[in-house]
């Protein structure tokens, strides 16, 4: 079965310092991986998906994800942190059951940013 | 619409009362799904729809759970006797097909007193 793990449930980052959130995912079929971000009172915006193309993947926002299969990692990167990029992030795996539809969600990264 | 819509944002309701959550998804969108996130955790899946038709039920916690899509555009989860144990965000998200982007709400809450 797949899922992921969100190594860290809160990361904190001053303003125009590099953003590492980290994900480790377990699959035995090559994963679909996403990541998501919830910013208050709004719904779930998909920032990347990587679906087996390049390993590195380049998002909205200036958000970057890298699939490294030896280490099962996708983790989410950003040169600069901007305070408008303080939100919950959410790695997230499609399931291989179900016709691929289900996905399955990380616990989430709250991501806090300090001037 | 340029999004998926739910309603109401806000449920208030005391347990032992039926609810009704709507989602209206992106205009077209063949595929329609249910999630429910409890605070501090990340969505997990309840149903899902192709056209009008539940392709899969199985994160429905139980029998008072269900779902319907009857027009193939809106659904509407139904939560009958309502438990505390059942508060959480609930969100909706569409797909143009199958297996494709799912597009979320902004989910409704839920608070059982």
């Amino acid at each position: 079965a797949q899922s992921v793990t969100q190594l860290d449930s809160h990361v904190s980052v001053s303003e125009g310092t590099p953003v590492l959130l980290r994900c480790n995912y377990s699959s035995s079929y090559s994963p679909s991986l996403f990541w998501y971000v919830q910013h208050p009172n709004k719904g779930l915006q998909l920032l990347l998906k990587y679906t087996s193309a390049a390993t590195l993947v380049k998002g909205i926002n200036g958000f970057e994800a890298e699939f490294k299969k030896s280490e099962t990692s996708f983790h989410l990167t950003k040169p600069s942190a901007h305070m408008s990029d303080a939100a919950e992030y959410f790695c997230v795996v499609r399931s291989a059951s179900g016709g691929y539809n289900k996905l399955i969600f990380g616990a989430g990264t709250r991501l806090a940013v300090h001037p | 619409g340029a999004g998926v819509s739910q309603s109401p944002r806000y449920k208030v309701t005391k347990r032992g009362q039926d609810v009704a959550l709507r989602c209206d998804p992106i205009s077209g969108h063949v595929s329609l799904y249910w999630y429910r996130q409890a605070l501090g955790q990340g969505p997990e899946f309840l149903t899902y729809f192709n056209y009008e038709a539940q392709q899969d039920k199985s994160g429905l916690p139980n029998d008072r759970f269900s779902a319907e899509r009857p027009e193939g555009s809106i659904s509407t989860l139904t939560i009958q006797r309502t438990e505390q144990r059942d508060s959480a965000m609930y969100r909706c998200a569409s797909s143009f097909t199958p297996g494709e982007t799912q597009y979320f709400g902004p989910g409704t809450r839920l608070l059982v007193l």
